[in-house]
């Protein structure tokens, strides 16, 4: 079974200044995958970035990018450069094993400040 | 990356009908999905549509209340039968393409 924490119900940060969202998974396969998505109001979910368990590097998508440190189980989200579009909820999963279905945490609500 | 449509992209139901929203994917995926998000809430998953074949469903939710077809790779549907307020929600289908999953736009759901 996967487990997704994200400890932060809500964050701020000013304007141009980088965040980083907290994520924790707990997960007994060997081979899964992490994802970040992005929620705005409009309700639509937009994918962000992957991080595979056996991907050395950690992942980037332009101002995203992913903290990824397998051994303490945690794959942080980390924006740079915040914009005021980028408010917004902010979802981490995992899928495991073969099935690729997703398990979602409570999500962080990021609000960016002018 | 896939591009993923749904219709509707809202209704308002009344106690007691049903409500089937369609999902299109503009590329093949190799697995399509379908999550609910109350409000408030994560996104929860219902089942995955398995194309040509019956939906695999997840511990609480069953077939006589959330129908899904999948005729081929890039469609698929799902009933939201008998609805109750309970049922009020944000569908949304996603699909899985290489590593990566993308998810429609979501169709809101309220129930009278």
């Amino acid at each position: 079974a996967q487990k997704i924490t994200q400890t932060q119900p809500g964050m701020f940060v000013q304007e141009k200044e980088a965040v980083t969202l907290d994520c924790t998974y707990d997960t007994s396969d060997q081979s899964y995958g992490l994802f970040w998505y992005k929620q705005p109001s409009s309700g639509e979910m937009i994918f962000l970035i992957y991080q595979g368990s056996y991907d050395e590097q950690n992942a980037t998508e332009g101002r995203y990018s992913l903290n990824f440190q397998k051994a303490r189980k945690s794959a942080n989200l980390v924006i740079s450069a915040s914009q005021l579009g980028d408010s917004a909820m902010y979802f981490c999963a995992n899928s495991g094993g073969s099935n690729y279905k997703l398990t979602f945490g409570k999500g962080t609500l990021l609000t960016v400040n002018p | 990356s896939a591009v993923i449509s749904q219709k509707p992209s809202r209704d308002i139901c009344q106690r007691g009908t049903s409500l089937t929203i369609q999902c299109q994917v503009d590329s093949q995926v190799t697995m399509m999905f379908w999550y609910r998000q109350q409000p408030g809430q994560s996104l929860t998953l219902i089942a995955t549509a398995n194309q040509g074949s019956e939906a695999t469903y997840e511990s609480g939710f069953v077939i006589d209340k959330f129908p899904i077809s999948r005729p081929n790779l890039t469609f698929s549907t799902l009933t939201v039968s008998n609805m109750s307020p309970e049922d009020s929600s944000i569908y949304l289908c996603s699909g899985k393409q290489y590593n990566e999953q993308f998810f429609g736009p979501g169709t809101r759901l309220t129930v009278l």
